[in-house]
C-alpha cells in the first residue's frame, strides 16, 4: 500500500523568503503525485501534479515541485512567499494501475505561517 | 462552469443519528470520491462511485454508505453517528477513464455532539 510522509508539521517563513515543503512517498512504482493547498475552512485546491516526463513541474501561484525517484520525494518550492500563501499544504499519491478513477493517499499536511 | 459543489456547508447532529451529505461533480465528470478529513489530519479516502456503483472503498465501516445518481451527483450517508465522525467531508470529482486529477469541493463540516 502507498503512503505519504510530510515531515514538517509547521513551517514559519518571512514574506519574500523562499519556501520548501518536503514530501516523501512509499510506492512500488512511479506514482501520480499531487500538491494541494487548503485555506482555513476551505476545500482543497490543486497546485500542481506530476504523472511522467520532466521531473520539474510548474504549478499555479508561482509554485513548482521536483520529482526525485531516487529519494522517493516530491518537494514543493516557491522562490518568494506572499502573505496569501499562508495555508495548509498536502502532498498526495495516486496509483497509476488504478488510474481509472484513482484513489488518493494524502500526507498529514504542513501548515505554513507567513511573517510580515 | 461550476466546480464541485457540496451541501450543506455545516451540520450538527447528535450521537446515534443518521446524516446525508450531497455532492454535485464538476461539469463533464462522471466519478465521485468521498474523503473524511479529521481536524489536523490529511483527508482519508472513504469510497468512490462510478456508473452508480461503488468502485473502491477505503478502511471505513459499513455505517458509511453512498449512492450515485444518473446525473453523476452523489450522496454520502452515515448511520449511527459517533463522536469520532466529526470531521470535514470532502467530495472530489474526476473522469473515470484518463482522469487522474481529482477536483475537490468546499466540504461539509459535520459536528457530532
Amino acid at each position: 500500500a502507498q503512503s505519504v510522509t510530510q515531515p514538517d508539521i509547521h513551517i514559519t517563513v518571512s514574506e519574500g523568503a523562499s519556501l520548501e515543503l518536503r514530501c516523501n512517498y512509499s510506492y512500488g512504482a512511479t506514482p501520480y503525485l499531487f500538491w494541494y493547498v487548503q485555506s482555513p475552512g476551505q476545500g482543497l485546491q490543486l497546485l500542481l501534479k506530476y504523472f511522467s516526463g520532466d521531473t520539474l513541474v510548474q504549478g499555479i501561484k508561482g509554485f513548482e515541485a521536483e520529482f526525485k525517484r531516487s529519494q522517493s520525494s516530491f518537494n514543493l518550492r516557491k522562490p518568494s512567499v506572499h502573505w496569501s500563501d499562508a495555508a495548509e499544504y498536502f502532498c498526495a499519491v495516486g496509483t497509476p494501475w488504478e488510474a481509472a478513477g484513482n484513489k488518493l493517499t494524502f500526507g498529514g499536511g504542513t501548515r505554513v505561517l507567513v511573517k510580515p | 462552469d461550476a466546480g464541485v459543489t457540496q451541501s450543506p456547508t455545516h451540520l450538527i447532529k447528535t450521537r446515534g443519528q443518521q446524516v446525508t451529505l450531497r455532492c454535485s461533480p464538476k461539469s463533464g465528470h462522471d466519478t465521485v470520491s468521498w474523503y473524511q478529513q479529521a481536524l489536523g489530519q490529511g483527508p482519508q479516502f472513504i469510497f468512490q462511485y462510478y456508473e452508480e456503483e461503488e468502485r473502491q472503498r477505503g478502511n471505513f465501516p459499513d455505517r458509511f454508505s453512498g449512492h450515485q445518481f444518473p446525473n453523476y451527483s452523489s450522496e454520502l450517508n452515515v448511520n449511527a453517528l459517533l463522536l469520532g465522525d466529526s470531521a470535514l467531508y470532502l467530495c472530489a470529482s474526476s473522469l473515470f477513464r484518463g482522469g487522474e486529477t481529482q477536483y475537490f469541493g468546499p466540504g461539509t463540516r459535520l459536528l457530532v455532539l
